[in-house]
């Protein structure tokens, strides 16, 4: 199994364009989470998916950031505009059902936003 | 709501100590602990968890950790570190509600000197 695959895995870019994080879970996996990490925050839940269905958004920052699951295989996370305080890295996990709770993280998008 | 406390958010060692992080849950119902590595400017992965089944769990890496209701921790060892586990190391906590949300601790960076 190749794991969860992130791209890219690293992104720099100017404040106020339009940054597209993307996300393959691992295959039968029916569960998907999308966190940030920060030196200040730590690791935080922005929204996770269930059958390709939000579930929580609760932590997404702002309007700023959307996220979406078009199929069971692939996911977004959007930031439009970006801002300099939106630089982190950012991490997919999946999770099954049929598991107990662990989820498998991919390695990480490192954005940062000039 | 559930929650998990790391004591300390680094702990130095040296090669051939003894390894103990700390980790105390907070959760009204039976939980499912979890212990995760993170490597620098990698994903997090799964060392251990505990699912109601052996009160001691035994992970990758030598590490083991004991769940004791009585005290509400979860706390990680390796009787003899290496080099190698300097990373940083999170305590996350969920309930069997099947919504497969995890609530991660802040973390503790491990240090390992010669």
């Amino acid at each position: 199994d190749a794991g969860v695959i992130q791209s890219p895995r690293h992104e720099v870019t100017e404040m106020g364009q339009e940054v597209t994080l993307r996300c393959k879970p691992i295959s039968g996996h029916d569960y998907l989470f999308w966190y940030r990490q920060t030196m200040m925050r730590g690791l935080e839940l922005l929204i996770y998916f269930n059958n390709n269905v939000p579930i929580d958004d609760s932590g997404m920052p702002e309007d700023r950031f959307s996220a979406k699951m078009p199929n069971a295989s692939f996911s977004t996370l959007k930031i439009q505009p970006s801002e300099p305080r939106d630089s982190a890295v950012y991490f997919c996990a999946s999770s099954s059902t049929q598991g107990t709770d662990t989820q498998y993280f991919g390695p990480g998008t490192r954005l940062t936003v000039l | 709501a559930q929650s998990v406390t790391q004591l300390g958010s680094h702990v130095s060692v040296s090669e051939g100590a003894l390894v103990l992080l700390r980790c105390n849950y907070s959760s009204s119902v039976p939980p499912y602990l979890f212990w995760y590595v993170q490597y620098p400017n990698q994903g997090l992965q799964l060392l251990l968890k505990y699912t109601s089944a052996a009160t001691l769990v035994k992970g990758i890496n030598g590490f083991e950790a004991e769940f004791k209701k009585s005290e509400t921790s979860f706390h990680l060892t390796k009787p003899s570190a290496h080099m190698s586990d300097a990373a940083e190391y999170f305590c996350a906590v969920s309930v069997n509600t099947g919504f497969q949300k995890l609530v991660f601790g802040t973390g503790t960076r491990l240090l390992v000197s010669p």
